[in-house]
């Protein structure tokens, strides 16, 4: 039972390149979510999808865009890498009736020199 | 806006030490608060959660009781254990269609042998 997959691990950019972290789940959940962990900020939502077909901002959205290809699969993009993006990115899915819990993949270390 | 405010962090405790971690939050509406843990190069896992006021949590040995009127939702273990040194993250959702977590900044905690 794989639950949710992120891929890459680990990552490493120069400024101003481009790359898309994958995400993907296998508990047919509607909702995905995308989140920074930053030492000492706790996690913050960059964009979320409610269902499939819909995308909407979370706290930190700039220099980010995502598409929810299916049910199964929510992609991050960066565009133009930046330093201050240096971050551990994590995916998240549920199905958002009853209020169930987030399941979390294992992250993505991604450094941007 | 929502926010969640932990006790800072590191906290390192002898086994079979009590545990209290503080959390308190702001919020608009009716949240639903949980406690998520994260173990050394992993996910966030769901630890437990409250939906309501008056309601507790409980897993593994950890509670934690929603408090309305101190707005607060601290987290307690009678007896740690070394396997349950990881970061805490207390969070706290408001419904408005997906589940959006707006988390605290985590409290890593250690226990000595």
């Amino acid at each position: 039972n794989a639950g949710v997959t992120q891929t890459p691990k680990f990552q490493v950019l120069k400024t101003g390149q481009s790359m898309t972290l994958q995400c993907a789940q296998d508990m047919n959940h509607n909702s995905m979510y995308w989140y920074r962990q930053d030492p000492g900020m706790g996690l913050r939502l960059i964009y979320y999808s409610a269902s499939e077909g819909t995308t909407d901002k979370g706290e930190v959205p700039n220099g980010y865009n995502v598409s929810r290809l299916n049910k199964r699969e929510f992609s991050l993009r960066l565009e133009s890498a930046a330093p201050s993006q240096t971050s551990v990115y994590f995916c998240a899915s549920n199905n958002r009736e009853g209020n169930q819990p987030q399941h979390f993949g294992d992250g993505t270390r991604l450094s941007i020199l | 806006g929502d926010s969640v405010t932990q006790m800072e962090g590191p906290v390192t405790l002898s086994e079979e030490a009590f545990l209290t971690i503080n959390c308190t939050y702001t919020a608009t509406g009716y949240p639903s608060l949980f406690w998520y843990v994260q173990y050394p190069g992993e996910g966030l896992q769901l630890l437990l959660k409250a939906t309501k006021a008056d309601d507790k949590g409980s897993n593994k040995g950890f509670e934690a009781t929603y408090r309305k009127e101190t707005t607060s939702f601290h987290l307690e273990k009678g007896s740690v254990q070394v396997s349950d040194s990881a970061v805490y993250f207390c969070a706290l959702s408001v419904r408005q269609g997906a589940q959006k977590l707006v988390f605290g900044q985590g409290t890593r905690l250690t226990i000595n042998p």
